[in-house]
Protein backbone atom coordinates (compact mmCIF):
# COMPACT_ATOMS: atom_id res chain seq x y z
CA UNK A 1 0.00 0.00 0.00
CA UNK A 2 1.89 2.85 -1.48
CA UNK A 3 0.97 5.78 1.07
CA UNK A 4 2.94 8.44 -0.83
CA UNK A 5 2.38 8.36 -5.01
CA UNK A 6 3.76 10.11 -7.58
CA UNK A 7 1.31 9.44 -10.30
CA UNK A 8 3.31 10.61 -13.45
CA UNK A 9 7.03 8.89 -13.99
CA UNK A 10 8.33 11.37 -16.09
CA UNK A 11 7.65 14.79 -17.18
CA UNK A 12 9.39 16.68 -20.18
CA UNK A 13 9.05 20.54 -20.42
CA UNK A 14 10.85 23.08 -22.91
CA UNK A 15 13.34 25.12 -21.22
CA UNK A 16 11.85 28.36 -19.63
CA UNK A 17 8.40 27.02 -19.11
CA UNK A 18 6.73 25.84 -15.98
CA UNK A 19 7.61 22.34 -14.43
CA UNK A 20 5.04 21.16 -12.37
CA UNK A 21 5.45 17.71 -10.61
CA UNK A 22 2.55 16.42 -8.49
CA UNK A 23 2.05 13.87 -5.67
CA UNK A 24 -0.71 12.57 -3.39
CA UNK A 25 -0.74 10.62 -0.55
CA UNK A 26 -3.05 8.88 1.92
CA UNK A 27 -2.04 8.79 5.43
CA UNK A 28 -4.09 11.98 7.51
CA UNK A 29 -0.97 11.59 10.17
CA UNK A 30 1.75 12.99 7.81
CA UNK A 31 2.49 16.69 8.78
CA UNK A 32 5.56 17.43 6.87
CA UNK A 33 6.08 17.07 3.26
CA UNK A 34 9.46 17.27 1.63
CA UNK A 35 10.94 17.48 -2.32
CA UNK A 36 13.85 16.44 -3.03
CA UNK A 37 15.77 15.60 -6.72
CA UNK A 38 18.26 12.81 -7.64
CA UNK A 39 20.86 12.77 -9.97
CA UNK A 40 22.19 9.44 -11.13
CA UNK A 41 25.12 8.18 -9.28
CA UNK A 42 24.53 10.97 -6.34
CA UNK A 43 22.14 10.55 -3.11
CA UNK A 44 18.71 12.81 -2.97
CA UNK A 45 19.71 16.40 -2.07
CA UNK A 46 16.42 18.04 -0.19
CA UNK A 47 15.26 20.62 -2.33
CA UNK A 48 12.14 22.25 -0.40
CA UNK A 49 9.69 21.63 2.11
CA UNK A 50 6.45 22.44 3.67
CA UNK A 51 4.83 22.00 6.88
CA UNK A 52 0.93 20.95 7.32
CA UNK A 53 -0.07 24.31 8.50
CA UNK A 54 0.94 25.97 5.38
CA UNK A 55 -0.32 26.01 1.99
CA UNK A 56 2.84 27.10 0.39
CA UNK A 57 6.67 27.83 0.41
CA UNK A 58 8.56 29.56 -1.98
CA UNK A 59 12.32 29.65 -2.42
CA UNK A 60 13.60 31.22 -5.21
CA UNK A 61 12.26 29.41 -8.73
CA UNK A 62 10.88 26.36 -6.67
CA UNK A 63 7.20 26.74 -4.76
CA UNK A 64 5.79 23.63 -3.14
CA UNK A 65 1.59 23.78 -2.86
CA UNK A 66 -0.11 22.14 -0.55
CA UNK A 67 -3.79 20.81 -0.57
CA UNK A 68 -4.37 19.02 2.81
CA UNK A 69 -7.84 18.05 2.00
CA UNK A 70 -7.61 17.07 -1.45
CA UNK A 71 -4.23 14.88 0.09
CA UNK A 72 -2.39 17.08 -2.80
CA UNK A 73 0.91 18.76 -3.01
CA UNK A 74 3.16 19.71 -5.63
CA UNK A 75 6.33 21.22 -6.78
CA UNK A 76 6.51 24.13 -9.24
CA UNK A 77 9.89 25.41 -10.85
CA UNK A 78 9.78 28.21 -12.79
CA UNK A 79 11.35 29.16 -15.01
CA UNK A 80 12.57 25.56 -15.89
CA UNK A 81 16.55 24.90 -16.75
CA UNK A 82 18.31 22.17 -18.18
CA UNK A 83 20.06 21.46 -15.18
CA UNK A 84 16.99 20.91 -13.32
CA UNK A 85 16.63 17.38 -15.46
CA UNK A 86 16.87 14.90 -12.82
CA UNK A 87 14.80 12.61 -10.96
CA UNK A 88 12.08 14.66 -8.00
CA UNK A 89 11.09 12.65 -5.29
CA UNK A 90 7.66 13.52 -3.04
CA UNK A 91 8.64 12.31 0.39
CA UNK A 92 6.02 12.99 3.42
CA UNK A 93 6.79 12.91 7.26
CA UNK A 94 4.91 11.64 10.42
CA UNK A 95 7.01 11.36 13.64
CA UNK A 96 10.38 9.50 13.00
CA UNK A 97 9.47 7.92 9.11
CA UNK A 98 10.29 9.49 6.27
CA UNK A 99 7.93 7.72 3.42
CA UNK A 100 8.86 8.55 0.06
CA UNK A 101 7.05 8.49 -3.32
CA UNK A 102 8.24 6.76 -6.34
CA UNK A 103 9.70 9.71 -7.94
CA UNK A 104 8.96 11.26 -11.48
CA UNK A 105 11.91 11.92 -13.94
CA UNK A 106 11.90 15.69 -14.96
CA UNK A 107 13.78 16.41 -18.74
CA UNK A 108 14.14 19.94 -19.54
CA UNK A 109 14.59 20.14 -23.04
CA UNK A 110 17.07 23.63 -24.36
CA UNK B 1 31.03 20.82 6.36
CA UNK B 2 27.52 19.74 5.13
CA UNK B 3 28.29 16.70 3.62
CA UNK B 4 27.15 13.38 4.46
CA UNK B 5 30.49 10.42 3.74
CA UNK B 6 29.55 7.20 2.69
CA UNK B 7 32.62 4.61 1.98
CA UNK B 8 32.95 2.55 0.40
CA UNK B 9 31.18 3.86 -2.94
CA UNK B 10 31.24 0.56 -4.66
CA UNK B 11 31.01 -3.11 -3.10
CA UNK B 12 31.03 -6.50 -4.84
CA UNK B 13 30.75 -9.29 -1.86
CA UNK B 14 30.08 -12.76 -2.16
CA UNK B 15 27.24 -14.71 -0.06
CA UNK B 16 29.10 -16.13 2.22
CA UNK B 17 31.33 -12.74 2.87
CA UNK B 18 31.01 -10.02 5.92
CA UNK B 19 31.47 -6.74 5.37
CA UNK B 20 30.77 -3.38 6.88
CA UNK B 21 29.39 0.50 5.27
CA UNK B 22 30.40 3.11 7.05
CA UNK B 23 28.63 6.54 7.11
CA UNK B 24 30.01 9.58 8.75
CA UNK B 25 28.61 13.41 8.84
CA UNK B 26 30.46 16.07 10.99
CA UNK B 27 27.50 18.69 11.09
CA UNK B 28 26.61 17.67 14.27
CA UNK B 29 22.92 15.63 13.63
CA UNK B 30 21.64 13.69 16.25
CA UNK B 31 19.84 11.52 13.92
CA UNK B 32 20.85 8.93 11.46
CA UNK B 33 19.21 6.97 9.30
CA UNK B 34 19.87 3.84 6.74
CA UNK B 35 18.16 3.76 3.39
CA UNK B 36 18.39 0.86 0.44
CA UNK B 37 17.07 1.86 -2.87
CA UNK B 38 16.74 -0.31 -5.73
CA UNK B 39 16.86 0.84 -9.68
CA UNK B 40 13.67 3.24 -10.38
CA UNK B 41 12.39 2.62 -7.00
CA UNK B 42 12.03 5.06 -4.13
CA UNK B 43 14.40 4.70 -0.59
CA UNK B 44 13.19 2.56 1.67
CA UNK B 45 13.92 2.70 5.07
CA UNK B 46 15.63 0.45 7.08
CA UNK B 47 16.77 1.98 10.32
CA UNK B 48 16.59 4.98 12.14
CA UNK B 49 19.21 5.94 15.12
CA UNK B 50 18.24 8.73 17.34
CA UNK B 51 20.47 10.15 19.45
CA UNK B 52 22.85 6.90 18.96
CA UNK B 53 20.17 4.54 19.83
CA UNK B 54 18.01 2.63 17.71
CA UNK B 55 14.78 3.60 17.26
CA UNK B 56 13.02 2.32 14.37
CA UNK B 57 14.25 -0.82 12.51
CA UNK B 58 11.98 -1.23 9.22
CA UNK B 59 11.06 -5.17 9.84
CA UNK B 60 15.02 -5.62 7.85
CA UNK B 61 16.18 -9.18 8.17
CA UNK B 62 19.11 -9.38 10.79
CA UNK B 63 21.70 -10.26 7.86
CA UNK B 64 21.99 -6.34 7.81
CA UNK B 65 23.27 -5.57 11.38
CA UNK B 66 23.01 -1.40 12.38
CA UNK B 67 25.68 -0.04 14.80
CA UNK B 68 25.94 3.73 15.80
CA UNK B 69 29.49 4.17 17.71
CA UNK B 70 29.28 7.45 18.25
CA UNK B 71 27.26 10.92 17.28
CA UNK B 72 29.23 11.20 13.66
CA UNK B 73 29.34 7.04 12.62
CA UNK B 74 26.61 4.90 11.44
CA UNK B 75 28.21 1.60 10.43
CA UNK B 76 25.81 -1.32 8.18
CA UNK B 77 27.38 -4.29 8.79
CA UNK B 78 26.57 -7.11 6.06
CA UNK B 79 26.46 -11.05 6.43
CA UNK B 80 25.55 -13.56 4.24
CA UNK B 81 23.43 -11.44 1.84
CA UNK B 82 21.29 -12.28 -1.43
CA UNK B 83 21.93 -11.04 -4.56
CA UNK B 84 18.26 -9.84 -4.19
CA UNK B 85 20.06 -7.39 -1.56
CA UNK B 86 22.26 -5.93 -4.24
CA UNK B 87 20.90 -2.19 -4.28
CA UNK B 88 21.87 1.31 -3.64
CA UNK B 89 22.66 2.12 0.54
CA UNK B 90 22.12 5.20 1.15
CA UNK B 91 23.03 7.26 4.29
CA UNK B 92 21.17 9.80 5.66
CA UNK B 93 21.65 12.51 8.87
CA UNK B 94 19.02 14.93 10.33
CA UNK B 95 19.64 17.44 12.91
CA UNK B 96 16.67 15.00 15.01
CA UNK B 97 14.23 12.88 13.89
CA UNK B 98 12.03 13.40 12.04
CA UNK B 99 13.84 16.49 9.82
CA UNK B 100 15.04 17.73 6.71
CA UNK B 101 17.73 14.46 5.47
CA UNK B 102 21.17 15.11 4.14
CA UNK B 103 22.18 12.11 1.98
CA UNK B 104 25.60 10.69 1.17
CA UNK B 105 26.26 9.64 -2.36
CA UNK B 106 25.49 5.88 -1.13
CA UNK B 107 27.21 2.53 -1.20
CA UNK B 108 26.63 0.34 -4.43
CA UNK B 109 26.38 -3.16 -3.04
CA UNK B 110 26.32 -6.13 -5.92
CA UNK B 111 25.82 -9.55 -3.98
CA UNK B 112 27.15 -12.25 -6.10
Amino acid sequence: DQQVKQNSPSLSVQEGRISILNCDYTNSMFDYFLWYKKYPAEGPTFLISISSIKDKNEDGRFTVFLNKSAKHLSLHIVPSQPGDSAVYFCAASAGNMLTFGGGTRLMVKP
Amino acid sequence: DTEVTQTPKHLVMGMTNKKSLKCEQHMGHRAMYWYKQKAKKPPELMFVYSYEKLSINESVPSRFSPECPNSSLLNLHLHALQPEDSALYLCASSQVAPGELFFGEGSRLTVL
